[in-house]
């Protein structure tokens, strides 16, 4: 079946513009979560959610960042005002829980940003 | 706070030659544990998990992992490397934090190269 698909792939954009970044998660799973791969910082848990609950924001870096989710499926991350350091690649997965809580997560292809 | 450590950011083996990737957690409860591939420009392939079940854990592409309590450790091995297993390889800890959908630690990656 059709994995965890992102877009773009690729973004470039300039200091202090706002960029959104989109993925689908796999059909049917509730649990969707963003992470961040960045040279320095590596890979880091961003936000969370599961179906219409709330999300858990404890993981994003600064009041520039915001995610929604609708329906409980398509999920977008938006970085307001970009800053250089936000350029990283931005990953996206997503989990069922048919099987609990061992459920693997699925990655996207994730999309690389860079800030100029 | 579950965390691991991944020794080595970069390991070079010959090909046919054994894979050996190591991995130690920090863990305050029984940890489940992850290995995850990266090959370039793609997002994160699961390899293997541990669940509490059996402390060797067999995955796809002929690796495995041994669960060690008394040395916390988690290490990737693969008897004889292929050309194709060069890639970055990250070993992660699942997060306690239920409200965090139980998101995942990574470790800083091991970038594998394998030379003829």
């Amino acid at each position: 079946g059709a994995g965890v698909s992102q877009s773009p792939s690729n973004k470039v954009t300039e200091k202090g513009k706002d960029v959104e970044l989109r993925c689908d998660p796999i059909s049917g799973h509730t649990a969707l979560y963003w992470y961040r791969q960045s040279l320095g910082q590596g890979l880091e848990f961003l936000i969370y959610f599961q179906g219409n609950s709330a999300p858990d924001k404890s993981g994003l870096p600064s009041d520039r960042f915001s995610a929604e989710r609708t329906g409980g499926s398509v999920s977008t991350l938006t970085i307001q005002r970009t800053q250089q350091e936000d350029s990283a690649v931005y990953l996206c997965a997503s989990r069922g829980l048919a099987g609990g809580l061992t459920d693997t997560q699925y990655f996207g292809p994730g999309t690389r940003l860079t800030v100029l | 706070a579950q965390s691991v450590t991944q020794l080595g950011s970069h390991v070079s083996v010959s090909e046919g030659a054994l894979v050996l990737l190591r991995c130690n957690y920090s863990s305050s409860v029984p940890p489940y544990l992850f290995w995850y591939v990266q090959y370039p420009n793609q997002g994160l392939q699961l390899l293997l998990k541990y669940t509490s079940a059996a402390t060797l854990v067999k995955g796809i592409n002929g690796f495995e992992a041994e669960f060690k309590k008394s040395e916390t450790s988690f290490h990737l091995t693969k008897p004889s490397a292929h050309m194709s297993d060069a890639a970055e390889y990250f070993c992660a800890v699942r997060a306690p934090n239920s409200n965090s959908g139980y998101a995942l630690n990574f470790g800083k990656g091991t970038s594998l190269l394998v030379t003829p």
